[in-house]
């Protein structure tokens, strides 16, 4: 069965560290993978997405992700954080099946920036 | 374009209700899944509806149904609700290309916040 680790439930910076997030995800085919960002009190957004091709990916807001096959693994990374940057982040693999699309999650981890 | 938009945003049920979410999907898209969120944990799927069916779901019982409609809106139902239903419900719409298959990416509402109490 598919599922989403995300390592860190709860992660607290100050501004201008660097930020990683762990994700890792169990899924034998082709994955596609997704960070989303949840802002206190906003819906779900996408911050960026990998369906193929060059595993390093970039976002919005200065986000990339990277993308490594032989580890499952999907890592978040943003150099410099930002107070802005305090919200909840979930990986997310879509995993195809009898013609419709299923987004697994992960359990999310709750970034808090201090100025 | 129009995002997704839920309705009700916040409702109180008492255990062994009913309760019926509204959603309208994003502008040029015909799917809708919905996703309940626990506190403290990640979405997770409860079904998506194409073409007015559903075609696919997730671990979730029988008394959760849904609907799509020809404008490609989609209502949730749960029915006899257990305090445990307590959740954030999540639409989201996409769009998916003809045979079914294909990557896309999904645009979520706001959700709509149910106490069961």
């Amino acid at each position: 069965a598919q599922s989403v680790s995300q390592h860190n439930h709860h992660v607290i910076l100050s501004e201008a560290a660097s930020l990683e997030l762990g994700c890792n995800y169990s899924y034998g085919g082709t994955v596609n993978l997704f960070w989303y960002v949840q802002y206190p009190g906003q819906h779900l957004q996408l911050l960026l997405k990998y369906f193929s091709g060059d595993p390093l990916v970039k976002g919005i807001k200065g986000f990339e992700a990277e993308f490594i096959k032989s580890k499952f693994s999907f890592n978040l990374r943003k150099p410099s954080v930002q107070w802005s940057d305090t919200a909840e982040y979930f990986c997310a693999v879509i995993a195809f099946s009898g013609g419709y699309n299923k987004l697994f999650f992960g359990a999310g981890t709750r970034l808090a920036v201090h100025p | 374009e129009t995002g997704v938009t839920q309705s009700p945003t916040h409702l109180i049920k008492t255990r062994g209700q009913q309760v019926t979410l509204r959603c309208s999907s994003q502008s040029g898209h015909n799917t809708v899944s919905w996703y309940q969120q626990a506190l403290g944990q990640g979405p997770q799927f409860i079904f998506q509806y194409y073409r007015e069916e559903e075609n696919g779901r997730g671990n979730f019982p029988p008394r959760f149904s849904g609907l799509q409609f020809p404008n490609y809106s989609s209502e949730l139902n749960v029915n006899a609700l257990e305090l445990d239903d307590s959740a954030l419900y999540l639409c989201a719409s996409s769009f998916m290309r003809e045979g079914g298959s294909g990557a896309n990416v999904l645009t979520f509402g706001a959700g709509s916040r149910l106490t069961v109490l």
